[in-house]
């Protein structure tokens, strides 16, 4: 089976600190995303990468970094936390390089709560 | 850009069948239509995908029609553990950073 792990199932962070979010997956998947869910927002899309070193922004990048240095694991980064970024953070990985119609493996997310 | 639209909520009981249309007007003719269930305190799970016409596998079936402006997931013979968050998400290739899309989800709830 597929797995992706997230380094934390809860976290608690104060404005203005540097949080680093933590997604590994062991199926040697080329893609790997980052997305965050709120009540009545769904899912959106903050950062993907399509291979090492490689990343494209989604539809809300403001206010996060990513770093991918190696294929299995892919880090979400906040250079300084602001209270609207409490949020769900679910990160998720398929296994083939852009193409549509990939199936998406996702974590069982961090939720993160900025005071 | 392909985005969706969904029912916000549905309600059904046990053992009937349920179908949840997902609007896509815009969808590109490569893009793939894929569902996700999701339960709470946890990520989304595949369910099924499709280009078009129709695909069932042992969860669930997925109708297109020609036009592939919309698409229907039918859950058959639901129960209590069908509860959940169902998104529906347009996939496309080619389009760094914007092929990615989530419908808001709907939820449905089966009773007893």
């Amino acid at each position: 089976d597929v797995k992706v792990t997230q380094s934390s199932r809860y976290l608690v962070k104060r404005t203005g600190e540097k949080v680093f979010l933590e997604c590994v997956q062991d199926m040697d998947h080329e893609n790997m995303f980052w997305y965050r869910q709120d009540p009545g927002l769904g899912l959106r899309l903050i950062y993907f990468s399509y291979d090492v070193k490689m990343k494209e922004k989604g539809d809300i990048p403001e206010g996060y970094s990513v770093s991918r240095e190696k294929k299995e694991r892919f880090s979400l980064i906040l250079e300084s936390a602001s209270t609207n970024q409490t949020s769900m953070y679910l990160c998720a990985s398929s296994p083939r390089s852009w193409a549509g119609g990939d199936e998406q493996f996702f974590g069982p997310g961090t939720r993160l709560t900025v005071l | 850009l392909a985005k969706t639209t969904q029912p916000i909520s549905m309600d059904s009981y046990e053992g009937q069948e349920v179908n949840i249309t997902c609007s896509h007007n815009n969808i590109a003719t490569n893009d793939y239509i894929t569902w996700y269930q999701q339960f709470p305190s946890q990520g989304p799970r595949f369910i099924i995908q499709g280009y078009k016409t129709k695909v069932t596998n042992e969860v669930a079936s997925l109708f297109i029609p020609a036009d592939r402006k919309s698409s229907t997931l039918s859950l058959p013979r639901v129960s209590l553990s069908d509860t959940a968050v169902y998104y529906c998400l347009v996939t496309g290739s080619g389009q760094a950073g914007t092929a990615l899309i989530f419908g808001k989800g709907t939820t449905l709830s089966v009773s007893s």
